[in-house]
């Protein structure tokens, strides 16, 4: 069992630029997250989805996307790239909503 | 909107002795707290949860207390070990969707 898997690890981007973040488990969880994390702010959720099919704005989802291709896989996307979205990002699963959350091991984005 | 207030950002013990980490919440229908630790580099991982039908939940080391009237909970870490340097986050449901609103942290370091 690997978990949840997510990548990259590392991405440097220039303003303007897309990108998207690959993030999938092998847990057969139903809620999957996407969060960051910045220094002393903790972790803000961006996007959730409670269940495959469905998607929910979090704390912080402006300048995001997110698609849940299937029951696996919650992907993040930026569409223009800005200094502000500089930050370590997190994917997440559980069992349900308000269950033990399990991480990924994190991508480091820095936009120039 | 909600927020949850995690005291304080730092926590210097000696080893041995024990550290108390608090939290406060805003939303009085919050029902699920899980505290999570995240050493240096890694992933955060649950350490421990509690649910707001239940005041107090231990296990080995560890302890949580939640007090719903004054909405607020904190972790206990009894004879604290190297290996608990980390940074330690709370978590609060909010009722209405079951997301998670996190404390800013609190970077634990346990002195020789």
């Amino acid at each position: 069992n690997a978990g949840v898997t997510q990548t990259p690890k590392f991405q440097v981007l220039k303003t303007g630029q897309s990108m998207t973040l690959q993030c999938a488990q092998d847990m057969n969880h139903n809620s999957m997250y996407w969060y960051r994390q910045d220094p002393g702010m903790g972790l803000r959720l961006i996007y959730y989805s409670a269940s495959e099919g469905t998607t929910d704005k979090g704390e912080v989802p402006n300048g995001y996307n997110v698609s849940r291709l299937n029951k696996r896989e919650f992907s993040l996307r930026l569409e223009s790239a800005a200094p502000s979205q500089t930050s370590v990002y997190f994917c997440a699963s559980s069992a349900s909503m308000n269950t033990e959350a399990f991480f990924g091991q994190g991508t480091r984005l820095t936009v120039v | 909107g909600e927020n949850v207030e995690q005291h304080p950002s730092t926590l210097s013990v000696q080893e041995g002795d024990s550290a108390v980490i608090k939290c406060t919440y805003s939303d009085s229908a919050s029902n699920y707290f899980p505290w999570y630790k995240q050493e240096l580099g890694k992933r955060p991982q649950l350490i421990i949860d509690i649910r707001s039908n239940v005041g107090e939940k231990k296990d080995q080391r560890i302890a949580v207390t939640l007090n719903k009237t004054a909405k607020h909970f904190s972790l206990h870490i009894t004879e604290t070990q190297p290996e608990d340097s980390a940074v330690y986050f709370c978590a609060a449901s909010i009722n209405s969707n079951y997301q998670l609103i996190w404390g800013a942290g609190t970077k634990l370091i346990i002195k020789p």
